[in-house]
């Protein structure tokens, strides 16, 4: 079964250092592989995607993910952490090739960017 | 207004209610689903549905039933809540044109209590 690892619970970052948010991946086949960003009682909202070519996937709010055939890893990425950056982050996959396939969801990582 | 609209917000209720969450969205999508929040496990899903007269279970959905009324209404009901179903409860749709690249597009969440 496809699913999707995120071995952090908590990540701490000083504000303006670079961030990373670790996201392993087991699947069959070719991996659609999401980040979902959860802020204080909202919803969670979409980041980016990895489907097919560049490695380097760029999205929303300045992330970017790195997809890793290799490794089987898939971890999202800042530059410059900021404070808002602060939520809960969820690494996702989908868990088949066919068009029915639904999103899988890993345990989620919270994120903590301190001033 | 939200494109996904969740009521009510948060609910207390006592064991062996019943208790019914709705789902209403304005995305114009086919595919709504229900999801579990709870800490450490991520999200888990508990139905879906790819069109009005189609409804699946997830991976936990054993303590609930859905209905789809309509394209734009799925709602999740708890026939005789107990302590174990407190969460907190999204419902998505999706864009079953996208594909398998699509995302979810979730609503604000219903936090149930059940003492």
């Amino acid at each position: 079964a496809q699913s999707v690892a995120q071995p952090e619970d908590q990540v701490n970052v000083a504000e303006g250092n670079p961030l990373t948010v670790k996201c392993t991946y087991s699947v069959s086949g070719n991996p659609y592989l999401f980040w979902y960003v959860q802020y204080p009682n909202r919803g969670l909202q979409f980041l980016l995607k990895y489907i097919t070519g560049d490695n380097l996937v760029k999205g929303s709010y300045g992330f970017e993910a790195e997809f890793n055939k290799s490794q089987t890893s898939f971890h999202l990425k800042k530059p410059s952490a900021l404070v808002s950056d602060s939520a809960l982050y969820f690494c996702a996959v989908r868990d088949g090739p066919s068009s029915a396939s639904k999103i899988i969801f890993g345990s989620g990582t919270r994120l903590s960017i301190r001033p | 207004d939200a494109d996904v609209t969740q009521t009510p917000r948060n609910r207390i209720t006592k064991t062996g209610k019943r208790i019914m969450l709705e789902c209403s969205q304005t995305k114009g999508h086919d595919r709504m689903y229900w999801y579990r929040q709870d800490p450490g496990l991520g999200l888990r899903l508990i139905y879906y549905s790819f069109d009005v007269k189609d409804i699946n279970k997830g991976e936990i959905s054993d303590g609930y039933s859905v209905s789809r009324q309509a394209q734009a209404k799925f709602s999740l009901s708890l026939e005789s809540a107990i302590p174990n179903q407190t969460a907190l409860y999204f419902c998505a749709t999706s864009d079953p044109g996208t594909g398998l690249t699509g995302e979810l597009f979730f609503g604000e969440g219903s936090r149930l209590t059940v003492l």
